[in-house]
């Protein structure tokens, strides 16, 4: 069955430094998610990437989808303490269902 | 509107006993989920249903019956509990478009401890 991959498994990081996070799945991807998972609480969707090579931005954090659909990454510029929490990828092969990657937990440090 | 809520939020059980994770959304979404939490594994998907009448196994099936008599419900019920059942379990919908395409919002967890 199709499963993703995230590293790393945790993160720590002074606050204003940079963070990236990797995806990666066996198969080809029809999209990919990102979610954020703050410490206690529960999942809540950042976005969807559906094309190949496509790059998105949400303020701080950029995301994008390789070019084959297979890999993704999260990259956030300059984090600050409210980026505290897990970030999951979530892919999606073409089904109903959505395969979660592992989760990279950031901490971010004063 | 509440979105996906879940009952109850922290349950302790003891090895063979049953229960019924509680499930209900307010958004009239098709599609309602299951998955289970456990440290550095992620998600991973119980059961989920296209609509009322359908359901559907994910990647870890066992232990666990679903049914969805309504829209708005989705309960999930745990047959005889072991101790490997022991996860925070969330339930999430979506709206039902082409293939898994729409954003899933989640309940707040249910933490079940089983001894």
């Amino acid at each position: 069955g199709q499963q993703v991959m995230q590293i790393p498994q945790y993160q720590h990081v002074q606050e204003g430094e940079d963070f990236t996070t990797y995806c990666n799945s066996s198969t080809t991807l029809s999209n990919i998610q990102w979610y954020k998972q703050r410490p206690g609480g529960h999942p809540v969707f950042l976005i969807q990437l559906v094309k190949s090579g496509e790059v998105k931005k949400q303020k701080r954090l950029t995301f994008q989808f390789g070019e084959a659909k297979k890999n993704s990454s999260l990259h956030i510029t300059a984090t600050q303490t409210t980026d505290v929490g897990t970030y999951f990828c979530a892919g999606g092969g073409g089904g109903n269902k959505l395969t979660f990657g592992t989760g990279t937990q950031l901490k971010v440090e004063l | 509107n509440a979105g996906v809520t879940q009952t109850p939020k922290f349950q302790v059980l003891k090895t063979g006993q049953s229960m019924t994770l509680q499930c209900a959304q307010d958004m009239n979404h098709e599609y309602m989920s299951w998955y289970r939490q456990d440290p550095g594994m992620g998600l991973r998907l119980i059961h989920y249903s296209v609509g009322a009448g359908i359901t559907d196994q994910g990647e870890v099936p066992n232990g666990y019956n679903v049914s969805r008599s309504t829209t708005e419900d989705f309960p999930l019920r745990l047959l005889s509990a072991a101790p490997s059942q022991t996860s925070v379990y969330f339930c999430a919908s979506r709206v039902t478009g082409t293939g898994s395409y729409n954003e899933q919002f989640f309940g707040p967890g249910t933490r079940l401890t089983v001894l």
